[in-house]
């Protein structure tokens, strides 16, 4: 049964810690998505990679957030330091680029609070 | 934001009724996607059209490319059906564009 994961799934922290998301995606899937939704902004593009570049990281705030894919196994998404207005769910989505037209499919997400 | 428009936002229907999700846009894409989102918070991918229509089960989604507009259609609605429904635009490269979404409840 081939999925996305995340962890942690949730996440609390105080303002100023450093944050590490973890996803993995789909065994085989060469495109790996960052969004994130919040209850005002609904879903966002943070940042996507295809086979491990980045390719797409306009919708992520650069001076706090990065997002790297250190193999093809695992991608990360890091805030540091992180505030209070990065309270959110984040989800990784992967894709394979078989086809003109790639489904995505979606993690659990990872919701952080940040006190 | 206003490049996707969904309507309407919220949605409160009977068990068994026929419902359309609406799906207005004003820019080219390549392929637009019709996401479901349940209470817990996963996200589903329902459809991925590019051109015209295509079934899975009781759901139904159309694209009308020279209108810019797509519809979501579900068929003899049940409660499990609730959930909000996204729909999401593929513009450049793979980057896409979400809809507020349609928050949708079928009461038994």
């Amino acid at each position: 049964d081939a999925r996305v994961t995340q962890t942690p799934r949730h996440k609390v922290t105080e303002m100023g810690q450093e944050v590490t998301m973890r996803c993995q995606p789909i065994l085989g899937h060469n495109t790996v998505f960052w969004y994130r939704q919040t209850m005002m902004q609904g879903l966002e593009l943070l940042a996507y990679f295809r086979n491990r570049a980045p390719l797409d990281d306009s919708g992520m705030p650069k001076d706090r957030f990065s997002a790297e894919m250190p193999d093809a196994t695992l991608a990360t998404l890091k805030i540091q330091p992180s505030e209070p207005r990065d309270s959110a769910v984040y989800f990784c989505a992967s894709a394979s680029l078989a086809g003109a037209y790639n489904e995505q499919f979606f993690g659990p997400g990872t919701r952080l609070t940040v006190l | 934001k206003n490049e996707v428009e969904q309507s309407p936002q919220n949605l409160t229907a009977q068990e068994g009724e026929f419902i359309t999700i609406n799906c207005s846009y004003s820019v080219g894409i390549s392929a637009l996607h019709w996401l479901q989102q349940h209470p817990g918070g996963g996200i589903v991918s329902l459809f991925m059209l590019s051109s015209g229509k295509k079934k899975h089960g009781r759901l139904i989604a159309t694209i009308n490319i020279q209108e810019k507009h797509s519809s979501l259609h579900i068929t003899a609605s049940h409660p499990r059906d609730s959930a909000v429904y996204i729909c999401a635009l593929r513009t450049s490269g793979s980057r896409l564009t979400f809809g507020e979404g349609t928050q949708l409840t079928v009461n038994p």
